[in-house]
């Protein structure tokens, strides 16, 4: 069974740079095709997707948000990271993050993002 | 960006009785293979959304088949054929035809 933990600063200084990790367990992050994925909700809001990294390193990013967010990850501690800078009031959200599986049941593969983590909470406020 | 619309916004349902959430997107999900891509997610208070149904109807693992889905192109929508306790929650419906992916604001189902 695959589980996904966030963890980072849970308080960031407007203007400052987020950084959330996600722990990725019960399976290697390197294997597979997958796309690890971050997804953020506001308070009381719906979801955002973020952007995500695919297992070979392709990326892709929200345009809203391309061009502050870095999404890497690191197959050594398997682990995936989120960067968002310059950060301010409207960044405040729950970010969840997620693994996205292509499902080849058509073609092009219908995505399902099937595992999610249990969302960490980022206020942006000096 | 596609945009995804849902009414209502709150749905107050009886246990037992039926329940339906409409989904309108700014632009056809439908690709040329002829598939919709769009997807539900429920959200389940304090939990993470899951994968509820994707392709339109296809139930994911484990989803009852008191859930259903319908519609093609822009149209869409989720029913419950009878309304449980559990079922509780804010549904979303979410499309993943092309990036970025964009989710509905979500209905918030609760128990009369």
């Amino acid at each position: 069974q695959v589980q996904l933990q966030e963890s980072g600063p849970g308080l960031v200084k407007p203007s400052q740079t987020l950084s959330l990790t996600c722990s990725v367990s019960g399976g290697s992050i390197s294997n597979g095709d997958y796309y690890w994925s971050w997804i953020r909700q506001p308070a009381g809001k719906g979801l955002e997707w973020i952007g995500r990294i695919h297992t070979s390193g392709g990326t892709a990013y929200n345009p809203s948000l391309k061009s502050r967010v870095t999404i890497s990850v690191e197959t050594s501690s398997n682990q995936f990271s989120l960067k968002l800078g310059s950060v301010t009031a409207a960044d405040t959200a729950v970010y969840y993050c997620a693994r996205e599986r292509p499902n080849s049941v058509v073609i092009p593969p219908v995505i399902e993002v099937d595992y999610w983590g249990q969302g960490t909470l980022v206020t942006v406020s000096s | 960006d596609i945009v995804m619309t849902q009414s209502p916004l709150s749905l107050p349902v009886t246990p037992g009785e039926p329940a339906s959430i409409s989904c309108k997107s700014s632009q056809s999900l439908m690709y040329s293979n002829g598939y919709n891509y769009l997807e539900w997610y429920l959200q389940k208070p304090g939990q993470s959304p899951q994968l509820l149904i994707y392709l339109v109807s296809s139930r994911a693992s484990g989803v009852p088949d008191r859930f259903s889905g319908s519609g093609s192109g822009t149209d869409f929508t989720l029913k419950i054929s009878r309304v449980e306790a559990e079922d509780v929650g804010v549904y979303y419906c979410m499309q993943v035809l092309q990036i970025p992916y964009t989710f509905g604001q979500g209905t918030k189902l609760e128990i009369k």
